[in-house]
């Protein structure tokens, strides 16, 4: 079974604390995604990396960073937290093929920034 | 005009009833394409994919791509409760974006028993 974790359900911080979104895949999968869901926008991607060291700005990386220093592991980084970063954030991997391929989702973390 | 639009619902269709979900893209190139659920308050989950012109079934759901009308739609055939979650539609093109597919905004589908 395919699994992709990530390592809070629900996160509580304060406006400009530094935050760290964890997510981990054991299928051995070279690509990680990091998405933000919102009501009424849908998925959006904020970061991709299709390797290890190797990263994409998605479609809204502003405000966020985010780091692979091993093939299973991606983390997103909030620099400093605000307000309008309050949201679920979900966590993909998938393999690298010659077509676009299947995405595997974590169970996406909650993040309240207060 | 959004890379990939979906029909904005909500969609109400009665148990037992065909609920039919369309999508449409932008991009011609566009190779591949996928069909997720998402339940309330859980992650996305595959239930299709498709990457050639025409009809794929999988029990009582069928994917339809038509390239040159750039329409994918999902059906879902005998609706059932459970099928209740809104339904994302997502499209990659491989050689202008390989690994990232870009998703639609999401319909909502309820069936009422």
């Amino acid at each position: 079974d395919v699994k992709v974790t990530q390592s809070s359900r629900y996160l509580v911080k304060r406006t400009g604390e530094k935050v760290f979104l964890e997510c981990v895949q054991d299928m051995d999968h070279e690509n990680m995604f990091w998405y933000r869901q919102d009501p009424g926008l849908g998925l959006r991607l904020i970061y991709f990396s299709y390797d290890v060291k190797m990263k994409e700005k998605g479609d809204i990386p502003e405000g966020y960073s985010v780091s692979r220093e091993k093939k299973e592991r991606f983390s997103l980084i909030l620099e400093s937290a605000s307000t309008n970063q309050t949201s679920m954030y979900l966590c993909a991997s998938s393999l690298r093929g010659v077509m676009n391929t299947e995405a595997f989702f974590g169970q996406g973390t909650r993040l309240t920034v207060v | 005009q959004k890379e990939v639009e979906q029909n904005s619902g909500p969609l109400s269709v009665p148990e037992g009833a065909i609920a039919s979900l369309n999508c449409t893209y932008s991009d011609r190139g566009s190779q591949s394409f996928f069909w997720y659920r998402q339940y309330s308050g859980k992650s996305p989950e595959l239930i299709m994919f498709i990457y050639s012109n025409g009809d794929k079934e999988d029990g009582r759901f069928t994917a339809q791509l038509n390239k040159a009308s750039q329409y994918v739609s999902l059906l879902i055939r005998d609706s059932q409760p459970s099928d209740s979650a809104t339904y994302l539609c997502a499209v990659g093109n491989y050689n202008t974006n390989a690994g990232k597919s870009t998703f639609g905004d999401g319909t909502t589908l309820t069936v009422k028993p």
